[in-house]
């Protein structure tokens, strides 16, 4: 069965710096989809970035982009220029091409002033 | 982005009283819709998978007869909890699948906050 797992609870920044969120990922799947999702205190879940597995290239959203090591099975988010918007509870999920979403346990990510 | 809302975004019931919640897909056609519940500092869990016009497939270990699911049509998805219990009091999120080449996004709702008491 395909599991994620974000093994940092917790993470802090100071603004206007960088953080790099981790997710690593088991899968036997070879055609799937990688997502980050941010959720704010309102508790809606927000849609960060996507990778396609078949893809080489990491996707990138403006501040935000992605580290994808297939062979690793590695995930990683980067958030550059953190702003105060983006403290959040941030989940990593899987999702291969025919199937659910599957998500990690989370990171809450505090920023400071 | 596509828009999911959710009805209602709070609700308080007495114990062993029905509750239901609406899961509406605003700009899209959804064939499939998703039910999740979190609890607190912990991350969605997956409770069922609703598509139109078929019968809902849960998870193991969600209640099917507590969890109703009906999905009658492409823009709305209803969870029932019936006979609620404190038990039962969380945070419930639904989101829909928008159809594109490689299966889908899916697009969440905003959350239903239940409370049993």
């Amino acid at each position: 069965a395909q599991t994620v797992t974000q093994s940092q609870p917790e993470m802090s920044v100071q603004e206007a710096e960088t953080v790099t969120l981790s997710c690593t990922y088991d899968t036997s799947e070879s055609d799937y989809y990688l997502f980050w999702y941010k959720q704010p205190p309102s508790r809606q879940m927000i849609l960060v970035i996507r990778q396609e597995a078949y893809k080489q290239q990491n996707a990138t959203e403006n501040r935000f982009s992605v580290n994808f090591q297939k062979a690793a099975k590695s995930f990683s988010l980067k958030i550059s220029d953190s702003q105060l918007g983006d403290a959040a509870m941030y989940f990593c999920a899987y999702r291969s091409a025919t199937d659910k979403l599957i998500f990690g346990t989370g990171t809450r990510l505090q920023v400071f002033p | 982005g596509a828009v999911v809302s959710q009805h209602p975004s709070w609700v308080i019931c007495k114990s062993g009283t029905s509750v239901k919640i609406e899961c509406r897909s605003l700009d899209f056609q959804a064939t499939t819709m998703f039910w999740y519940r979190q609890f607190p500092k912990q991350s969605l869990m997956l409770m069922a998978t609703s598509n139109e016009g078929s019968k809902a497939t849960y998870e193991q270990g969600v209640e099917k007869d507590k969890f109703l699911i009906n999905h009658a049509s492409l823009t709305l998805s209803t969870l029932t909890v019936t006979s609620a219990h404190p038990e039962d009091s969380s945070f419930y999120i639904c989101s829909a699948l928008r159809p594109w080449a490689g299966g889908g996004e899916q697009y969440f709702g905003p959350g239903t906050r239940l409370t049993v008491t």
